[in-house]
């Protein structure tokens, strides 16, 4: 497809349990993002990929969220040991270079439930 | 501390006049900001951007002003349609080594009456 995917498009955990979330964003873009938006917010930022390097995590509210990007494509967010506080939609997104101000194009989400 | 903020959380508006949305931040290192529609179980499009450089960008319907003085910027739709009926959110950026990562403000709600 010519946008960002993302899968699953709903996942409901159970307090404890680990999720893995999939972005797939649009070929050839070398930025990717993750970000968290809570119930009733704006979207907030976890974490920024060049290529297959993570170059700010400063967002991830804690240790038990780790993100991939191995070989510059597709990325996986992992959350570990889900808390009720980790329920939100996670956004990913893609722009082609970092050089300069590009527009970012968002996926549909994932909502998160955690019960 | 939130650095970008939409003080009003909803607006209403009649069909064929004028929605004006505004968006205030603090933070003097942002040189890039944008404005993003939201609908429903989508994620956010792009609608329309302004660099600092600028105080005003128009694009058809869609004009943003930029106040720096006051850490201020507007979205004016005109004529607002139907369709314009999403929620909006003020977005600003500060160009970076590592990635050009988006601060969003909280959102503003707009319903255009037919």
């Amino acid at each position: 497809g010519a946008g960002v995917s993302q899968s699953p498009r709903y996942k409901v955990a159970k307090r404890g349990q680990d999720v893995a979330l999939r972005c797939d964003p649009i070929s050839g873009h070398v930025s990717l993002f993750w970000y968290q938006q809570a119930l009733g917010q704006g979207p907030e930022f976890l974490t920024y990929f060049q290529n297959e390097a993570q170059l700010d995590k400063s967002g991830l509210p804690s240790d038990r969220f780790f993100a991939e990007r191995p070989e510059g494509s597709v990325s996986t967010l992992k959350i570990q040991r889900t808390q009720q506080e980790d329920s939100a939609v996670y956004l990913c997104a893609s722009s082609l270079n970092y050089r300069s101000y590009n527009e970012q194009f968002f996926g549909p989400g994932t909502r998160l439930t955690v019960l | 501390d939130q650095q970008v903020k939409q003080n009003s959380p909803s607006l209403s508006v009649q069909e064929g006049r004028i929605s004006i949305l505004n968006c205030d931040y603090t933070n003097s290192m942002f040189d890039y900001f944008l404005w993003y529609k939201k609908y429903p179980a989508e994620g956010p499009t792009f609608l329309i951007s302004i660099s600092s450089i600028k105080d005003k960008n128009e694009d058809g319907r869609f004009t943003v002003f930029l106040n720096k003085s006051a850490k201020h910027l507007s979205l004016h739709i005109v004529p607002s349609q139907p369709g314009d009926s999403a929620v909006y959110f003020c977005a600003a950026s500060a160009l970076q080594a590592a990635g050009n990562k988006l601060t969003f403000g909280g959102g503003t709600r707009v319903l255009v009456k037919p």
